[in-house]
């Protein structure tokens, strides 16, 4: 099994400009999770789909950020216009819908706005 | 006030020593607590899963739920050097896959060889 995903690993623009990352869950994975860590306020979840469908978009911190999942196997996040305190790890994670609910996180994109 | 809460450390003991991490929660809905750990620059891995109180051991490692104190702890026997990561602890209200999990901000753990 691959396992969950993201492009790009690292990523490095200027401010204001539009940044986009990519998220392949585990295939037969049902729930899929974007999520942003920083050593301040550790990992917060931004969003979560189940079957496609954006479940949960409370942890949005704004509307520069939008998330898109068009089908079972693959999923983005956008930020535009991107800002420096937008810099951080972001992970996507996956996991089926019943069980443990373990989640399956992939390696992260290291987001850094100059 | 933060749901749930978690010593950030940083913590370095030396190889063979036993280790203690905990966590604290406020919500009494809780009910499946789980360990992730992390290495540096890779994604959380699932290393502990409880559901309610007790103990519960894998191995060099034991995880104890106290719900009536909404604490919790995860002991690391015979430590490692290679168990030197950042560890979560997380939980959630059931044990549905599309159940948000409520994560700690993690305990940078350093293990001297």
């Amino acid at each position: 099994d691959a396992g969950v995903i993201q492009s790009p690993r690292h990523e490095v623009t200027e401010m204001g400009q539009e940044v986009t990352l990519r998220c392949k869950p585990i295939s037969g994975h049902n729930s899929l999770f974007w999520y942003r860590q920083t050593m301040m306020r550790g990992l917060e979840l931004l969003i979560y789909f189940n079957n496609n469908v954006p479940i949960d978009d409370s942890g949005m911190p704004e509307d520069r950020f939008s998330a898109k999942m068009p089908n079972a196997s693959f999923s983005t996040l956008k930020i535009q216009p991107s800002e420096p305190r937008d810099s951080a790890v972001y992970f996507c994670a996956s996991s089926r819908d019943f069980g443990t609910g373990e989640l399956f996180f992939g390696e992260g994109s290291r987001l850094t706005v100059l | 006030q933060k749901e749930v809460e978690q010593d950030p450390g940083p913590l370095s003991v030396p190889e063979g020593a036993i280790v203690s991490l905990n966590c604290t929660y406020s919500n009494s809905a809780f009910q499946y607590f789980m360990w992730y750990r992390q290495y540096s620059r890779k994604g959380p891995e699932l290393l502990m899963y409880t559901y309610s109180s007790g103990n519960k051991e894998d191995g060099r490692f034991t995880a104890q739920v106290d719900k009536s104190s909404k604490y919790i702890s995860l002991f690391i026997r015979d430590s490692q050097p290679s168990d030197s990561a950042t560890y979560l602890c997380a939980m959630s209200a059931s044990n549905f896959g599309n159940e948000k999990l409520t994560f700690g901000t993690g305990t940078r753990l350093t293990i001297i060889p």
